[in-house]
């Protein structure tokens, strides 16, 4: 089966930094999104992995490892505006896109 | 600006009341998804089109249809819409259905069903 696997919840004090990991076991790899959804409000886009490494886009940063089947997602400065769910979604071999549960980051001052 | 817009934003129905929700796109993508999403859970797919092409998954109930009279245009029939039909339900695009293609989401439809 397919299977995206990141922490329920996760907390973190404004002014810090918080890395959000997710791993997969997909059939085939076409790519990785993060995507950040607020309570009632759907997704937005954040990033896309296909190859190793990491991908810096100002105060947000992911990282892939294809052979170990690993994303992380690096916020950093957190704001309390960060505070969302943050969906880990791969795209399988049918470029069908399977989606993780979230992850809730809760901010604190 | 290019969006993804869905009407209504909340939806109240009654217990097997049929119900259509609706979304349009400014982005001229040829992909439109149709997705159920309840609290603390990940997006479910309930199908998608290609261009004209209908994609039903398979544990998608028969309950939930869906028809896209053109580009812009998608909609989703709930024919009798059951208790644990209340969701959000999210309308998505993409260009394409290759694996960098993001998908773009509209605001959601809140269903409550009484």
């Amino acid at each position: 089966g397919q299977n995206i696997d990141q922490p329920t919840e996760m907390t973190a004090t404004e002014g810090a930094i918080v890395q959000i990991n997710c791993t997969y076991q997909t059939s085939g790899f076409n790519g990785l999104f993060w995507y950040q959804q607020h309570a009632g409000e759907a997704p937005t886009f954040l990033s896309y992995n296909v190859l190793d490494g990491l991908e810096e886009k100002g105060r947000f940063s992911s990282f892939l490892s294809r052979s170990k089947g690993y994303s992380y997602l690096l916020l950093k400065e957190l704001q309390m505006k960060d505070s969302a769910s943050y969906l880990c979604a791969v795209t399988d071999s049918n470029y069908q896109l399977i989606w993780g549960a979230g992850t809730k980051l809760i901010i604190k001052p | 600006d290019a969006m993804v817009i869905q009407n209504p934003r909340y939806q109240v129905t009654q217990f097997g009341k049929p119900v259509t929700l609706s979304c349009s796109q400014t982005l001229n993508h040829n992909v439109m998804y149709w997705y159920q999403q309840k609290s603390s859970q990940a997006p479910k797919l309930l199908f998608h089109y290609y261009d004209k092409d209908f994609n039903n998954e398979a544990d998608t109930p028969d309950n939930f249809q869906s028809r896209r009279p053109n580009t812009s245009f998608c909609f989703l029939d709930i024919r009798s819409p059951g208790l644990g039909d209340a969701a959000m339900y999210l309308c998505a695009t993409s260009r394409d259905r290759a694996g960098g293609d993001t998908q773009y989401f509209g605001p959601g439809t809140r269903l409550t069903v009484l």
